[in-house]
């Protein structure tokens, strides 16, 4: 079965950092685009960052340019989300996704910002 | 950046009746190789997004029949046959033509009257 399974969320401070993985099993990781989408609390879904199968293009909303960095290690099957400088506002469920056309989920991560 | 306005943002329908959600985007989703990435997203309560529809109107695997897109240029439509209790939750359409960045719309909710 294809299965994405997102880790690494927690309480963190404002200012603090966290690092998501998104662990990638039952299909051809290497060969797709990965993203990650969020979900604040009560809010709609919003793209946060793409990147390339080879991870040689890489893509970001506005609000996380510069504190957020998306990765991936196509021989361990995952995906990464480096979030620093986090913000309240970055409260939310983070989601990975398969392909930029987000055909495939996981059950998603949360992270909370909060002194 | 695209914006895809959803409407009606509520839309509550009886069990076995039709239901129609519409997605406006603020530009053509033509994309320069002729395709139009208008997807379709469906988020029952408590769950993760679930992708139903691709490409306009591209059922994805295990998506029922009475789930259809349909659409072209800027606007796009969502419809649902007949309404089953299964069906409840948000809607989302999203575009993915003109990125960075990818849009979603606001979401639709669907709730049985």
């Amino acid at each position: 079965d294809v299965q994405l399974v997102e880790s690494g969320g927690g309480l963190v401070q404002p200012g603090g950092s966290l690092r998501l993985s998104c662990a990638a099993s039952g299909f051809s990781f290497s060969s797709y685009w990965m993203s990650w989408v969020r979900q604040a609390p009560g809010k709609g879904l919003e793209w946060v960052a793409n990147i390339k199968e080879d991870g040689s293009e890489k893509y970001y909303v506005d609000s996380v340019k510069g504190r957020f960095t998306i990765s991936r290690d196509n021989a361990k099957k995952s995906l990464y989300l480096q979030m620093n400088s986090l913000r309240a506002e970055d409260t939310a469920v983070y989601y990975c996704a398969r392909g930029s056309g987000m055909g495939v989920w996981g059950q998603g991560t949360t992270v909370t910002v909060s002194s | 950046d695209v914006v895809m306005t959803q409407s009606p943002l509520s839309l509550p329908v009886t069990l076995g009746q039709p239901a129609s959600i519409s997605c406006k985007s603020s530009q053509s989703l033509v994309s320069s190789d002729g395709n139009t990435y208008l997807n379709w997203f469906q988020q029952r309560p408590g769950q993760s997004p679930r992708r139903l529809i691709y490409k306009v109107s591209n059922r994805d695997s295990g998506v029922p029949d009475r789930f259809s897109g349909s659409g072209s240029g800027t606007d796009f439509t969502l419809k649902i046959s007949r309404v089953e209790a299964e069906d409840v939750g948000v809607y989302y359409c999203m575009q993915g033509t003109h990125w960075p960045p990818w849009t979603f719309g606001q979401g639709t909710k669907v709730e049985i009257k």
